[in-house]
């Protein structure tokens, strides 16, 4: 099983909503990653997550949270989101090696993402 | 700024031709270089991740080079089908670790 699963599939949301992004993996891997591409730009790095803990932030904004409740869970909790955050936001994860960062060559396995529309 | 350059931007072939398309990254600190297909409506597929100067790995009709001296990748499909439409992406991380940076992506369209 190579899946990572992402849901809802497509959300939309007002500015005052909360709503959150799951993602969900049963491969073992222990860390996982917050994605967010904008059409027709590559995917940009928001969070990663060893070992159940945030090891990178890229400077995200607040109104985005995410959680990672144990090894096979991650959240994106989104509040007083802006029109110009709707994207699409992908989870992966992959293997860590054993002595801490995840190994560069390592593969990197990608849910289908969420469609996230703010109004 | 990290860049990490993919050309062409597009391309449309024919079914039956042989295509490939070029990543360039800085080759400095180079830690691994990886590709993946990306469909429509789907999620990014992980081809190949290449870590050594001069590898060369093969899926099928798929295969990818790599030069890390000059900082660059092929990779090339042979005999293209309709099903290999798709956004082809490769990404580097900068530092020790898998914080990848994407280029742009090569979109590949073939017709039939």
């Amino acid at each position: 099983d190579t899946e990572v699963t992402q849901t809802p599939k497509h959300l939309v949301m007002g500015m005052t909503n909360k709503k959150s992004l799951k993602c969900e993996q049963h491969m073992g891997h222990r860390a996982m990653y917050w994605y967010k591409q904008k059409a027709k730009k590559p995917p940009e790095l928001m969070f990663v997550y060893s070992y159940e803990k945030l090891s990178i932030n890229e400077s995200v904004p607040s109104r985005f949270s995410p959680e990672c409740p144990n090894s096979s869970l991650l959240n994106l909790h989104l509040h007083a989101l802006q029109p110009e955050d709707s994207a699409l936001y992908l989870c992966a994860s992959s293997l860590r090696d054993g002595v801490g960062n995840p190994s560069p060559g390592n593969t990197i396995y990608f849910g289908e993402g969420s469609w996230l529309t703010v109004v | 700024i990290l860049n990490v350059e993919q050309s062409p931007q597009s391309l449309h072939v024919q079914e039956g031709d042989s295509t490939n398309f070029t990543c360039s990254f800085p080759s400095s600190n180079f830690y691994a270089l990886h590709w993946y297909r990306w469909e429509t409506a789907k999620s990014p597929e992980a081809l190949f991740v290449m870590t050594l100067n001069g590898d060369e790995k093969k899926k099928g009709r798929i295969s990818a080079t790599l030069n890390t001296k000059e900082g660059y990748s092929y990779l090339y499909i042979k005999g293209s089908q309709p099903e290999d439409s798709a956004t082809y992406l490769c990404a580097f991380p900068p530092e020790y670790g898998n914080k990848l940076v994407f280029g742009a992506g090569t979109i590949l369209r073939v017709k039939s």
